[in-house]
């Protein structure tokens, strides 16, 4: 598609439910990043995904969070027994990010998923 | 790790007024972005720097990428209620490196 496209864009759920977040990155970009943002903070980076390279998962909180990336294309970002301290936005982006490209490409950012846990 | 400043957390300024706004950071960076975050949205790049000594205008943004490579500037000129966002510097310390961001600084206009 013409941008990164997350869904649901918003997503109220009980704590202690899992959670699925999806993310469509831009045709042909290679690489994905799933970052948080919490009320009024920054971007916490959280997974990165680059083709067909293992992800790098140093973002990730706790083993409660984890994501898959199928085909090189669409990522689930997955969050299980979810807490009230999960509630944030989550940001996905995609980026050309080609490996061993001499020029560095921005990211081009979703609308993001706003997760409240009740 | 690489860390980019930013400050203050939030800045207020009367419409009409120019606002520029500063990144630093102890490490060197290969390139230099700035984004804007409206309400309710991911954050858009609003210009990337590429060389130490650049200087980018975009409308009514100009970015300038520091000569030490550890700074950037983004000035806003004759700024409008749209104007209003958060504004993130990011930086690349290599190629193939993540994208390190700074914690943004939130801009009000006043009418």
């Amino acid at each position: 598609g013409a941008g990164v496209s997350q869904s649901p864009s918003n997503k109220v759920t009980e704590k202690g439910k899992d959670v699925e977040l999806r993310c469509d990155p831009i045709s042909g970009h290679t690489a994905l990043y799933w970052y948080r943002q919490s009320l009024g903070q920054g971007l916490e980076f959280l997974i990165y995904f680059q083709g067909n390279s293992a992800p790098d998962k140093s973002g990730l909180p706790s083993d409660r969070f984890s994501a898959e990336r199928t085909g090189g294309s669409v990522s689930t970002l997955t969050i299980q027994r979810t807490q009230q301290e999960d509630s944030a936005v989550y940001l996905c982006a995609s980026s050309l990010g080609l490996a061993g490209a001499t020029t560095n490409y921005g990211y081009t950012f979703g609308s993001g998923t706003r997760l409240t846990v009740v | 790790g690489q860390q980019l400043n930013q400050s203050p957390q939030s800045m207020f300024i009367q419409e009409g007024e120019d606002v520029s706004m500063n990144c630093t950071s102890s490490s060197i960076f290969n390139t230099w972005l700035w984004y804007k975050q409206d309400p309710g949205e991911g954050p858009v790049l609003l210009i990337a720097l590429y060389k130490a000594g650049e200087l980018t205008s975009n409308g009514r943004l100009t970015a300038q990428f520091g000569i030490t490579r550890k700074d950037s500037f983004l000035n806003i000129s004759a700024s409008i209620p749209s104007d209003v966002g958060i504004y993130f510097c990011a930086g690349f310390t290599g190629a193939n490196s993540k994208l390190t961001f700074g914690k943004g600084i939130t801009l009000s206009v006043r009418p």
